[in-house]
């Protein structure tokens, strides 16, 4: 069973502060690191997708880095705004199988 | 384009009995998953498929049966339902060249 670990569970913010989560993943067999945003009686909505060691993404006030080397990625969001407030999953895929294997997720409130 | 659909929405079984619960994509996806979520376990990979005729266990595959008979199709038969089978059921495939996973919009399935 692959350990994928996300820190904190959870995180309550004031609006404008800027916040950040962190995935932790085996070092080994790596093939993709998954971000995903999870609004309550939704489905998970895809952020992003990263391959690359050094791999930097972002979308609008939210943006990823990944170290695959040291098994580790940061999501940032920057000027935190109630509607961002959510669950932030990560998920592991290794070069074995196309699945992911998913953290527990930090869930973000983001206080008006 | 109605992406990943499953049905049903909602269901309430009672212990024993059987069901399946059905997952269509027509993105012409190779790559299609089943979860479960379940309150702070995150979600968990049931089983998995890379293509037609070809399917493989997840974490928590125990009491449920997948076949892959189309590239559409990836439906998942529980035997013999029990309460611990209680959960938020979803569906989603890989595909798009960028590896983005879609998530259908999950079934509900109460087992009593």
């Amino acid at each position: 069973i692959l350990n994928v670990e996300q820190s904190p569970q959870s995180l309550h913010v004031q609006e404008g502060d800027s916040t950040n989560f962190t995935c932790s993943f085996p070092s080994s067999n790596f093939y993709a690191l998954h971000w995903f945003r999870w609004e309550t009686a939704k489905s998970p909505e895809a952020l992003f997708v990263m391959t690359l060691n050094g791999d930097e993404k972002k979308k609008g006030r939210i943006s990823a880095t990944l170290n695959t080397k040291e098994g580790y990625s940061y999501l940032y969001i920057k000027g935190s705004q109630p509607e961002d407030s959510a669950t932030y999953l990560c998920a592991f895929v290794d070069t074995g199988r196309r699945a992911l294997t998913f953290g527990s997720g930090t869930r973000l409130q983001v206080q008006p | 384009n109605a992406g990943v659909t499953q049905t049903p929405k909602f269901q309430v079984l009672k212990t024993g009995q059987s069901m399946t619960l059905q997952c269509a994509q027509d993105m012409n996806h190779e790559y299609m998953s089943w979860y479960r979520q379940d309150p702070g376990m995150g979600l968990r990979l049931i089983h998995y498929s890379v293509g037609a005729g070809i399917t493989d266990q997840g974490e928590v595959p125990n009491g449920y049966n997948v076949s892959r008979s189309t590239t559409e199709d990836f439906p998942l038969r529980l035997l013999s339902a029990a309460p611990s089978q209680t959960s938020v059921y979803f569906c989603a495939t890989v595909g798009g060249g960028t590896d983005t996973q879609y998530f259908g919009p999950g079934t509900r399935l109460t087992v009593l």
